[in-house]
């Protein structure tokens, strides 16, 4: 069965420092397509990344990088330097060949970052 | 261009009253799909739309939910009659087209509280 886990529940640092948030998933596909998203306090969702799983190359967007490691079956985030705007739910996500259109989300992660 | 729009933003009624949510999705997304997010959670679909047909509406309480998008455009949601635990956030996203996973884009919710 199809499961995403975010074992962080809340995280908390001071500004500039470096924040990793966990993401494992469970699956049974050997195709699926993994996703990053935002939720701020005003409460949108924000689309970050969606990786495919033929593709292991980490990715690197300003601040924002994500480990993708099909052996551990895990898709980390790490943000660089941090900032107060950077304070946010985070979901990691999983959706299937079969069903590409279900996203099946984890508990996300809140991270506070403070001045 | 304008992202996911939702409203109400907030909603406060009381149990066993009716109430509707509306969503327009992004211009020219054929795929609209209805979230719920309970406190603490990450969103579970409720409902997803090809254009004018519902395709997924397996997790969509019957009883007392129904959805429409009648021209295949914009789509309402509605509870009839509502319960305390029906108090939670209702997201609504659309993607351009399903066949290729396309993104799903998030609006930013009706808060539903239920007294």
């Amino acid at each position: 069965a199809q499961k995403v886990t975010q074992a962080q529940t809340e995280i908390s640092v001071v500004e500039k420092e470096d924040v990793t948030l966990d993401c494992v998933y469970e699956t049974r596909d050997t195709t699926y397509y993994l996703f990053w998203y935002k939720q701020p306090p005003s409460g949108e969702l924000v689309f970050l990344i969606r990786r495919n799983s033929f593709d292991e190359q980490n990715e690197i967007s300003g601040r924002y990088s994500w480990n993708f490691q099909k052996s551990t079956s895990s898709f980390n985030f790490t943000i660089t330097a941090s900032q107060v705007v950077d304070s946010a739910v985070y979901f990691c996500a999983l959706s299937e060949e079969d069903n590409t259109d279900k996203l099946i989300f984890g508990t996300g992660t809140r991270l506070q970052v403070f001045p | 261009e304008a992202g996911v729009v939702q409203s109400p933003r907030y909603k406060i009624i009381e149990k066993k009253q009716p109430v509707a949510f509306w969503c327009n999705p992004i211009s020219g997304h054929n795929t609209l799909y209805w979230y719920l997010q309970n406190l603490g959670q990450g969103p579970e679909l409720l409902i997803r739309y090809e254009n004018e047909e519902a395709v997924d509406d397996s997790q969509l309480p019957k009883d007392r939910f129904s959805a429409e998008r009648l021209k295949g455009v914009d789509s309402t949601l509605k509870i009839q009659p509502a319960e305390l635990g029906d108090s939670a956030v209702y997201l609504c996203a659309s993607s351009l087209d399903p066949q290729t996973t396309d993104t799903q884009y998030f609006g930013p919710g009706t808060r539903l509280t239920v007294l």
